[in-house]
């Protein structure tokens, strides 16, 4: 089974330009969240989704937003970007109990 | 406010030692725990999950233990190898909405 796949790989943006990062679960995984993981520090969540709905946010400006499609691949946007967006963006799936993560994307806002 | 803690945040040590990862939270209502391990610049592999209800649970070298009165979790490897050279991070889930991660022990195994 594939696992957690995230695209792109990489991405350099311009400060003020708008991004969008894409997440694939694994397959029959119906929950899906994002992560910011800033170097040196542990991951921060950003969005839960489940069955299409938004169940959790974190702390994050409304310069970030998200959505989930019916295959329960998910999108992360982001607008208006800032030299602290540059960051590995993690997707991450569940079934039941734990989360299986993707590689990650990897934005530089320069 | 719940947060995550892990001590240390580094460690280097010499191969076959054993050696035990630390990982404490404030709040002890914890829906589960899980450990990661992650390569320089690469995603999240999970480890071990460890279930509110249980003590411990075990996978190969690696043993990880909960006390939630205590608000503590532990990583046990026995007798590392170069190989587990990478950061470790903790990580605790309170409603299976999110979860909160330590900033992670970054783990050098020396030949």
């Amino acid at each position: 089974d594939a696992g957690v796949t995230q695209s792109p790989t990489h991405l350099i943006k311009t400060r003020g330009q708008h991004v969008t990062l894409r997440c694939s679960p694994i397959s029959g995984h119906k929950s899906v969240s994002w992560y910011q993981q800033v170097l040196g520090q542990g991951p921060q969540f950003i969005f839960q989704y489940y069955e299409k709905e938004e169940r959790g946010r974190g702390n994050f400006p409304d310069r970030f937003s998200a959505r989930q499609f019916p295959n329960y691949s998910s999108e992360l946007n982001v607008n208006a970007l800032l030299l602290g967006d540059s960051a590995l963006y993690l997707c991450a799936s569940s079934l039941v109990l734990g989360y299986t993560f993707g590689s990650g994307t990897r934005l530089t806002v320069v | 406010k719940q947060e995550v803690t892990q001590i240390p945040a580094a460690l280097s040590v010499p191969e076959g030692e054993n050696l035990v990862l630390n990982c404490s939270f404030t709040d002890s209502a914890i829906y589960n725990l899980q450990w990661f391990r992650q390569d320089p610049g690469k995603g999240l592999t999970s480890l071990l999950l460890i279930q509110s209800s249980q003590r411990e649970q075990t996978s190969g070298r690696l043993n990880a233990s909960l006390d939630k009165s205590s608000g503590r979790s532990t990583l046990y490897i026995a007798a590392s190898q170069p190989g587990d050279s990478a950061t470790y991070l903790c990580a605790v889930n309170y409603n299976f909405n999110k979860f909160y991660f330590g900033s992670g022990t970054k783990l050098n195994v020396k030949p």
